[in-house]
């Protein structure tokens, strides 16, 4: 059983906040690391596909880092706004199984 | 283009009885997952097919879960005598294995309660 472990479980900040969150993950056997956004009543959706060791990616107010040496990845959300309350997901995919494990999802709150 | 769509939306059924829910994934998706998500829990992976391969069961947590896919195209999760601890969110996801990235794309999903 692979242990993809997300932090914190629940954060609530104020508008216009920044904020990050963390992935933590195998460190061995990496193929890639997913994170995505999963709104209430809707469906999960791909924010950042990241497959190489110290990856940045960045969309928009959102940008993520990867370290797959160490086995962690950041998701930072830069001036936070009520919209982008929603859980957070990360998925590790090893080089073996290509199934994805998810973590439990950081839960993001942005009080207006 | 059309989306990973799953019916039914939602499902109330009481304890005992079987259920079915399905899943359409995109057109030319080669590999679809079917996972659940429990009250409080994270995303749990259940089921993997790709392609005409076996598919990967190792997630299916009882014998009385078993799923089907004809083709590359509709599958469906069929949940036999369902017990309370069944209830959660199924939901169904498709990805273009050619794009080597496995990126998910989900449905809706199915509510699925037990009484």
């Amino acid at each position: 059983i692979l242990n993809v472990e997300q932090s914190p479980q629940s954060l609530h900040v104020q508008e216009g906040d920044s904020t990050n969150f963390t992935c933590s993950f195998p460190s061995s056997n990496f193929y890639a690391l997913h994170w995505y956004r999963w709104e209430t009543a809707k469906s999960p959706e791909a924010l950042f596909v990241m497959t190489l060791n110290g990856d940045e990616k960045k969309k928009g107010r959102i940008s993520a880092t990867l370290n797959t040496k160490e086995g962690y990845s950041y998701l930072y959300i830069k001036g936070s706004q009520p919209e982008d309350s929603a859980t957070y997901l990360c998925a590790f995919i090893s080089g073996s199984a290509r199934q994805l494990t998810f973590g439990s999802g950081t839960q993001l709150t942005v009080l207006p | 283009g059309a989306g990973v769509s799953q019916s039914p939306s939602n499902k109330v059924t009481e304890k005992g009885k079987d259920v079915e829910l399905r899943c359409d994934p995109i057109s030319g998706h080669t590999a679809l997952y079917w996972y659940r998500q429990r009250l409080g829990q994270g995303l749990e992976f259940l089921i993997y097919f790709q392609g005409n391969s076996a598919p990967d069961k190792s997630g299916l947590p009882s014998d009385r879960f078993s799923a089907e896919r004809t083709g590359e195209s509709v599958s469906t999760l069929t949940i036999q005598r369902t017990q309370q601890e069944d209830s959660a969110v199924y939901l169904c996801a498709s990805t273009e294995l050619l794009a080597a990235s496995y990126e998910q794309y989900f449905g809706p999903g199915t509510r699925l309660t037990v009484t």
